[in-house]
This record gives C-alpha cells, sequence and structure tokens, in this order.
C-alpha cells in the first residue's frame, strides 16, 4: 500500500468547513484513497473513499487531485462532534479476500467552539 | 450502532488471570479483525480471520490466543498477560471476496484492558 502523510492536529471553529489534507505521492493507478475517523476512545468509523472523481455523502466530501498525489478530506459545517483523529488510508482493490488495513497516526482534528 | 459488539467494554485482570474478549457482528460478514491500540500509538493489527481461517498473525505473542468459531463470532483469550498489554482492543469486520471489491472495516467500541 501506498504510504500517506498527513497533519498531526488541526483545528477548525465550528460551523466552518473543516479541510484535512493527505499526501500519497506514491499511489499507484489501482489503489483508493480510504477516509476513517475514530472518536475519542471508541472504533474508527469509515467515512468515504475515492479513486479518481471527487466524491460527497452525508458525511464528507472527498476532493482528490488529478494527478492524485494528494487529496482532502471536507467536513463543510464542522461540528463538536466531528472532533476525532481522522486516518487517511491508500488500498489497492482487494485480491486475497480479506484486508489488511494500516492505520497511521492520523489528525487529529479540534472543533474549537 | 455499528453491527459489531464486543464485551466487555472494561476489563481489569492480575497477570496471572486468564479472560476472554468476545465479539459478535451481525452484518453477515466473512471476515474478522483484531486489533491493538496502545495509548499514544497507531492502531496494531493482530489477527485476521477469512472464512473462519486464520489467514493473520502479526507476530503477536502466544499470550493472546484467538479462536474464531463460526463468521459471526471472534474471540480473544488472554492469559499470563504483562502491564503493557494494557491497550483498547478492537474488533472489526468486512465482507470481502475476489469478486467483492474493497470494503470498509467496521469496527466495535472496543475493549478496554487493564492488566495490574
Amino acid at each position: 500500500d501506498a504510504k500517506t502523510t498527513q497533519p498531526p492536529s488541526m483545528d477548525c471553529a465550528e460551523g466552518r468547513a473543516a479541510n484535512l489534507p493527505c499526501n500519497h505521492s506514491t499511489i499507484s493507478g489501482n489503489e483508493y484513497v480510504y477516509w476513517y475517523r475514530q472518536i475519542h476512545s471508541q472504533g474508527p468509523q469509515y467515512i468515504i473513499h475515492g479513486l479518481k472523481n471527487n466524491e460527497t455523502n452525508e458525511m464528507a466530501s472527498l476532493i482528490i487531485t488529478e494527478d492524485r498525489k494528494s487529496s482532502t478530506l471536507i467536513l463543510p459545517h464542522a461540528t463538536l462532534r466531528d472532533t476525532a483523529v481522522y486516518y487517511c488510508i491508500v488500498r489497492a482493490r482487494n485480491s486475497g479476500g480479506y484486508q489488511k488495513v494500516t492505520f497511521g497516526i492520523g489528525t487529529k482534528l479540534q472543533v474549537i467552539p | 450502532e455499528t453491527g459489531v459488539t464486543q464485551t466487555p467494554r472494561h476489563l481489569v485482570m492480575g497477570m496471572t488471570n486468564k479472560k476472554s474478549l468476545k465479539c459478535e457482528q451481525h452484518l453477515g460478514h466473512n471476515a474478522m479483525y483484531w486489533y491493538k491500540q496502545s495509548a499514544k500509538k497507531p492502531l496494531e493489527l493482530m489477527f485476521v480471520y477469512s472464512l473462519e481461517e486464520r489467514v493473520e498473525n502479526n507476530s503477536v505473542p502466544s499470550r493472546f490466543s484467538p479462536e474464531c468459531p463460526n463468521s459471526s463470532h471472534l474471540f480473544l483469550h488472554l492469559h499470563t498477560l504483562q502491564p503493557e498489554d494494557s491497550a483498547l482492543y478492537l474488533c472489526a469486520s468486512s465482507q470481502d471476496g475476489l469478486a467483492g471489491g474493497l470494503r470498509e472495516l467496521f469496527f466495535g467500541e472496543g475493549s478496554r484492558l487493564t492488566v495490574l
């Protein structure tokens, strides 16, 4: 799997958009970008994933650059409940019947009232 | 509610005790995972079961013994643990297969283990 680089921490004002960057300059053509988040002392939660097109769901938007070497997770209106550690993961399509997902340090997002 | 339930949520045990952590998934998934998360460290993958067969064992000490009796249940048997084994133990499941593509992991709330 390609390596990812994220800032260790970020702050965001409540109600504003939170933009979380991720660099994955060694990404391969068949690798997807996945985002999870982990609220304190809970299990990680899947947010969104994409290959090359921008994606949006009820939780967030994912913007992937044209060269696919970086991406940004956007929480359009951050709330205090969005305070969490956000993980950017790059994974190839499953070929072995199970997954071996490696989580890094992630970005600790603090939403400020 | 993620569909993955872990019990107990909190466990305190002595180094000579034997205990077990339980995970149950109600999602019909065919793969289950144990992760360990120590304080201020990334999640570490411990074991993976696919179709009830152990397919990954990431150099985990033998004092941790996993068991997967069926596709819905996963156990982590603990014995003769050390204080440094104190951590949050997370169970996850996914639906995988050659034709299924890449699917997300669904995690439980975790079992907080303290070894005295």
